[in-house]
């Protein structure tokens, strides 16, 4: 199975600047990463997909990057609703592999 | 409109079994995942079904001991675990497979607590 890791646990960064949160793979999985965030009480919500395509209604303040094993999502000038956790997730429909990491939490400076 | 929407909380005790609800509208043909998250930590796939032909896959982890059906219609999910355990409490989530076009879990249920205590 393949393994996802998100190397910060946490990260504080202030309001209106920039966060770079990463994830890697243990192996190669190409573009198949996906970004969600997710707030206290909140299911979570897809940001991110194919490493770097945006999901409706996401703000363009929010960029992924990333193929193979090495992947970021890079938030720029930082608001106030973006304090949250994010996870990365390997999805693959087949072989199934949907695992996710184990996430970073973005707190204020 | 797509909606997701998922059935209460629960309290059980160990041993016991629990069967959670997820009632979908406004689309069809997507597959459903369920997705669970213990108090303060993080998200953990468990598996999808397939509404339309009741197919499932689940994460070897819970391979034996929980169960996703389908009703007729093909509108509401069901996943059921057996022999709960302690360490079973969870926030449970059902999303939706965004399948070809948006390859992730585009929406998502709004969670159902599950509490295994004694």
């Amino acid at each position: 199975e393949i393994e996802m890791t998100q190397s910060l646990a946490t990260l504080s960064v202030s309001p209106g600047e920039r966060a770079i949160l990463s994830c890697r793979a243990s192996q190669s999985i190409n573009n198949n990463l996906v970004w969600y965030q997710q707030k206290p009480g909140q299911a979570p919500r897809l940001l991110i997909y194919s490493a770097s395509t945006r999901a409706a209604g996401v703000p363009a303040r929010f960029s992924g990057s990333g193929s193979g094993t090495e992947f970021t999502l890079t938030i720029d000038s930082l608001q106030s609703e973006d304090f949250a956790v994010y996870y990365c997730q390997h999805y693959n429909s087949w072989p199934p592999g949907y695992t996710f990491g184990q996430g970073t939490k973005l707190e204020v400076k | 409109q797509v909606q997701v929407v998922q059935s209460g909380a629960e309290l059980k005790k160990p041993g016991a079994s629990v069967k959670v609800s997820c009632k979908t509208s406004g689309f069809h043909g997507h597959f459903m995942h369920w997705v669970r998250q213990a108090p303060g930590q993080g998200l953990e796939w468990m598996g999808w079904i397939n509404p339309d032909s009741g197919g499932t896959k689940y994460a070897q982890k819970f391979e034996g001991r929980v169960t996703m059906t389908r009703d007729s219609a093909a509108t509401t999910v069901y996943m059921e675990i057996s022999s709960l355990r302690y360490d079973d409490t969870a926030v449970y989530y059902c999303a939706r497979d965004g399948a070809w076009t948006i390859r992730g879990f585009d929406y998502w249920g709004q969670g159902t607590l599950v509490t295994v205590s004694s």
